[in-house]
């Protein structure tokens, strides 16, 4: 298996504009997990799905934040408008029931 | 609110020494308990994980010390190797049963060890 595919890898955009990171989950993975790493607040959970649907968005920053799973195999986290302080790493992960979980490699979000 | 503390944040050990990292939570329904190792630039990847009915689960040169009744439990990577350093993560997680928070993972602050050559 491929594992998880995140694209893209590098996005520098300018503050305003919006970002869309894209997720493919591995094949058969019925959780799909979105992260942010950043150097001062850790890896925190912004949101959640259980088969497609969204279980817990608490993490979500802002109404600036959103994300969807329109199937098993696709998912997006979309920002709009972007600010630099949205600059970080974001990572999908995904997992079989609630075993463990797999990370994609990221997206490394520059926002200036 | 922090749901598990992780300690210390940093650590600097030679090679072939014992590399200790703690954590503790206060969740007693938390019921699985994994450490993921992150290399810079890529994604946490799972290395060892435990549940509560064993006190301490070994895979080679890592070691997982777990102490239900202080709620602590303790990552112990013997013979460190320039390999190993790397950032880690402690978590915990609901894994069984019934809830919203089933299957969600809350994670540590993260301990970036450097083993000296």
């Amino acid at each position: 298996d491929a594992g998880v595919i995140q694209s893209p890898r590098h996005e520098v955009t300018e503050m305003g504009q919006e970002v869309t990171l894209r997720c493919k989950p591995i094949s058969g993975h019925d959780y799909l997990f979105w992260y942010r790493q950043t150097m001062m607040r850790g890896l925190e959970l912004l949101i959640y799905f259980n088969n497609n649907v969204p279980i817990d968005d608490s993490g979500m920053p802002e109404d600036r934040f959103s994300a969807k799973m329109p199937n098993a195999s696709f998912s997006t986290l979309k920002i709009q408008p972007s600010e630099p302080r949205d600059s970080a790493v974001y990572f999908c992960a995904s997992s079989l029931r609630n075993y463990e979980q797999y990370f994609g490699p990221g997206t490394r979000l520059t926002v200036t | 609110q922090q749901q598990v503390k992780q300690s210390p944040q940093s650590l600097i050990v030679q090679k072939g020494g014992i590399s200790i990292i703690n954590c503790a939570y206060e969740n007693t329904a938390f019921d699985y308990f994994p450490w993921y190792q992150q290399f810079p630039g890529k994604g946490p990847a799972l290395l060892i994980a435990i549940r509560p009915d064993v006190s301490e689960k070994k895979e080679g040169r890592f070691t997982i010390s777990f102490n239900k009744s202080a709620k602590q439990f303790s990552l112990h990577i013997m013979d460190s190797q320039p390999g190993d350093s790397a950032t880690y993560f402690c978590a915990a997680s609901i894994s069984r049963g019934r809830g919203s928070t089933l299957g969600r993972l809350y994670f540590g602050r993260g301990t970036q060890l450097t083993v000296w050559p």
